[in-house]
């Protein structure tokens, strides 16, 4: 079946801009989580939802970046005023309730 | 101290040798275990999880957890060209946090 989606798969913007990150999990699939991945490192957590309900947002750099999944099931996540600093693979999972994620294609953002 | 340690490599081996990859953590309220694999430029991709102390076994691969130590390990048997790859090790202390290690860059040698 239809792994993880997301998109765009590359964004390029300048720094200041908002840009919104958008995923499309696994049908089915109750758990959503939001992971970033710098070149050579493995992938930080950044933010759990279980259903629409975002129940683990430590992982979450600072205020200007935020995530919602409104209706359970496709989830964005934002950055606004973006800096240099924002340039990384944003990687989206998904799993059903308490298994272990598959992780979605990821963004890869250039932020200039 | 990082809660997920892993040498990053690269660990070079002939083929089919062994490879051992190590891993340890840091919280030992940690429950899950998790090795993924992930091919340059692509997505990572579940291998092997383990949750009790000692050895499981699937195929060609082998995870090892002892939790007095707070070490987990890989071990690929007959190692090929094809597993070439970085090897990441990811910990959760309950059901969703997975916390991963830099990865460990293997390469086969033909």
């Amino acid at each position: 079946g239809a792994g993880v989606s997301q998109s765009p798969r590359y964004k390029v913007t300048k720094r200041g801009q908002d840009v919104a990150l958008r995923c499309d999990p696994i049908s089915g699939h109750v758990s959503l989580y939001w992971y970033r991945q710098a070149l050579g490192q493995g992938p930080e957590f950044l933010t759990y939802f279980n259903y629409e309900a975002q129940q683990d947002k430590s992982g979450l750099p600072n205020d200007r970046f935020s995530a919602e999944r409104p209706e359970g099931s496709i989830s964005t996540l934002t950055i606004q005023r973006t800096e240099q600093r924002d340039s990384a693979m944003y990687r989206c999972a998904s799993s059903l309730a308490g298994r272990d994620p598959s992780f979605g294609p990821g963004t890869r953002l250039t932020v200039l | 101290q990082k809660e997920v340690e892993q040498n990053s490599g690269p660990l070079s081996v002939p083929e089919g040798a062994i490879a051992s990859l190590n891993c340890t953590y840091s919280d030992r309220g940690s429950q899950s275990f998790f090795w993924y694999r992930q091919y340059s430029g692509k997505s990572p991709e579940l291998i092997m999880f383990i949750y009790s102390n000692g050895d499981k076994e699937d195929g060609r691969f082998t995870a090892q957890l002892n939790k007095a130590s707070q070490y987990v390990s890989l071990l690929i048997r007959d190692s090929q060209p094809s597993d070439s790859a970085t090897y990441l090790c990811a910990v959760t202390s309950g059901t969703y946090k997975y916390i991963f290690g830099t990865g460990t860059r293997l390469k086969v040698l033909a």
